[in-house]
């Protein structure tokens, strides 16, 4: 049963670029979550999402980063016109419910570097 | 916000000593999550409290919750240097999202 799969594994973008990080979850998982981590950081939540619905996106920036779940494919997460503070890991988790006590299982991450 | 801190944020031990890393957090919950993290890798989960008193250990780590205190620890029995990693607290007050601690960062030292 493979693990949360991320990618690419390093993304490098010229600023005004567009970011596209890809995340399939773990095999039976519905729930799918984005966390930004900056260096010597902890991670910080972006978003949570279900199959075709964003649950919370309290995390995310209002304007230039989006997230999708479709019904078929990888979750994707957007950011548009890249600026050098978008640069962090992102990491993609998932959990096969919602709810108290479900642990996440995180994907390797996607390394941003904004030139 | 909630805020969940993390202390140390650096330590570097000796091989065979025992230490103990602290969370501390700001608000109610009776749900926390140990992670470790490796350099440029992702985060495999250690442990999952789910009830004030609780307490698990695997191999040398053990953690444990006081949901009163808001606090919970993970204590390093007679550390090796495989255990040297990131660590990280996560607490979960809705369902949705975890707020992650800042890491405490250890070095096991021969």
């Amino acid at each position: 049963n493979a693990g949360v799969m991320q990618n690419p594994r390093h993304l490098v973008r010229r600023r005004g670029q567009e970011a596209r990080l890809r995340c399939s979850p773990m095999k039976g998982h519905s729930h799918v979550y984005w966390y930004r981590q900056l260096p010597e950081e902890g991670l910080k939540f972006m978003v949570y999402l279900q199959k075709e619905n964003i649950i919370d996106e309290s995390g995310m920036p209002k304007e230039r980063f989006s997230a999708e779940f479709p019904k078929e494919g990888p979750s994707i997460l957007r950011i548009q016109q890249v600026v050098r503070g978008d640069s962090a890991a992102y990491f993609c988790a998932s959990s096969p419910r919602r709810g108290m006590g479900e642990k996440l299982f995180f994907g390797s991450g996607t390394q941003l570097s904004v030139l | 916000e909630l805020k969940v801190e993390q202390n140390p944020l650096f330590l570097s031990m000796q091989e065979g000593k025992n230490y103990t890393i602290y969370c501390n957090y700001s608000t109610t919950s009776d749900r926390l999550y140990w992670y470790r993290q490796d350099p440029g890798k992702s985060l495999e989960s250690l442990f999952v409290l789910l009830s004030n008193g609780a307490v698990k250990q695997e191999g040398r780590l053990m953690a444990s919750l006081d949901t009163k205190a808001r606090l919970s620890t993970l204590h390093i029995t007679a550390a090796v240097h495989d255990l040297s990693a990131t660590y990280f607290c996560a607490v979960d007050i809705s369902g949705n999202q975890f707020y992650f601690g800042t890491g405490t960062s250890l070095t096991v030292i021969p």
